[in-house]
C-alpha cells in the first residue's frame, strides 16, 4: 500500500501563514482530504478535493496540489488552529482503500 | 443532524474477539460507503476497512485481513466491525466515518473527490492480558 508523509511538527506565529505538506504516490492520482484533530476529539474535515472547504470551516484554510504533493495552508493562523492535521487519499485505483498521512502537529505561538 | 455513534469498545485479552458498532442517523445510510478508522494511543490515524452502500464490496488494510470483518445493516442504519484474533497492536480508538464523494468534470478530465465526514466520537478497544 501507499504511504503519505508529513512533517511531524510545524509552528506558526499568531496571525501568520503556515503550510502543511503531504507527499505520496497516490496523490498523483487522487486529491487529498485534510483533517484537523484536537486533543481528545474526533477528527473533522477542513478541506478536500481540488478546492472544497466544508461549511463552517473558516476561509483561512485552503488546499493545493501538485504532482505527488498536497498542501494545506492556514492564512492568518489563530490560537484555535493549534491541532494535529492529517492528510488522506485513496490508496489505489484498483480498489477503494485509503491511506492517511503521518500527521503534523501545528503549534501557534 | 448527521450523526455517528460508536459503541462496544472494551478490554479484551489477546486472541479474543470483540464486535464494535456504529449507529447512524440524520442521513440516508444506505446511500453511502462507510469506513472504520483507528488511532492507537499517541499515534496517527489508520484506515481499517470500508463497505459499499449495499454491502457487496468490502476492503481491509493488510494488517487486519482475515481477522476483521466489516458489515452493515441498512434496515437498522448500523455499521459493525467484528474483530477476531485480537492483538496488542489492535489497541486503539475506533472511529466510524461516512464516505461522501463528489464527481465533477474539469478542463483536465473527470474527477471524483473522496473524504470522510462526519466521524463518530470513537470507541476504545484495549487488547491486554
Amino acid at each position: 500500500s501507499s504511504q503519505l508523509t508529513q512533517d511531524p511538527a510545524v509552528s506558526v506565529a499568531l496571525g501568520q501563514t503556515v503550510r502543511i505538506t503531504c507527499q505520496g504516490d497516490s496523490l498523483r492520482s487522487y486529491y487529498a482530504s485534510w483533517y484537523q484533530q484536537k486533543p481528545g476529539q474526533a477528527p473533522i474535515v477542513v478541506f478536500y478535493g481540488k478546492d472544497n472547504r466544508p461549511s463552517g470551516i473558516p476561509d483561512r484554510f485552503s488546499g493545493s496540489s501538485s504532482g505527488n504533493t498536497a498542501s494545506l495552508t492556514i492564512t492568518g493562523a489563530q490560537a484555535e488552529d493549534e491541532a494535529d492535521y492529517y492528510c488522506s487519499s485513496r490508496d489505489s485505483s484498483s480498489d477503494r482503500r485509503y491511506v492517511f498521512g503521518t500527521g503534523t502537529k501545528v503549534t501557534v505561538l | 443532524e448527521v450523526q455517528l455513534v460508536e459503541s462496544g469498545g472494551d478490554l479484551v485479552q489477546p486472541g479474543g474477539s470483540l464486535r464494535v458498532s456504529c449507529a447512524a442517523s440524520g442521513f440516508t445510510f444506505s446511500r453511502y460507503w462507510m469506513s472504520w478508522v483507528r488511532q492507537a494511543p499517541g499515534k496517527g490515524l489508520e484506515w481499517v476497512a470500508n463497505i459499499k452502500e449495499d454491502g457487496s464490496e468490502k476492503h481491509y488494510v493488510d494488517s487486519v485481513k482475515g481477522r476483521f470483518t466489516i458489515s452493515r445493516d441498512n434496515a437498522k442504519n448500523s455499521l459493525n466491525l467484528q474483530m477476531n484474533s485480537l492483538r496488542a497492536e489492535d489497541t486503539a480508538v475506533y472511529y466510524c466515518a461516512r464516505e461522501p464523494t463528489m464527481s465533477y468534470y474539469h478542463s483536465s478530465g473527470h474527477y471524483i473527490d473522496y473524504w470522510f465526514d462526519p466521524w463518530g466520537q470513537g470507541t476504545q478497544v484495549t487488547v491486554s492480558s
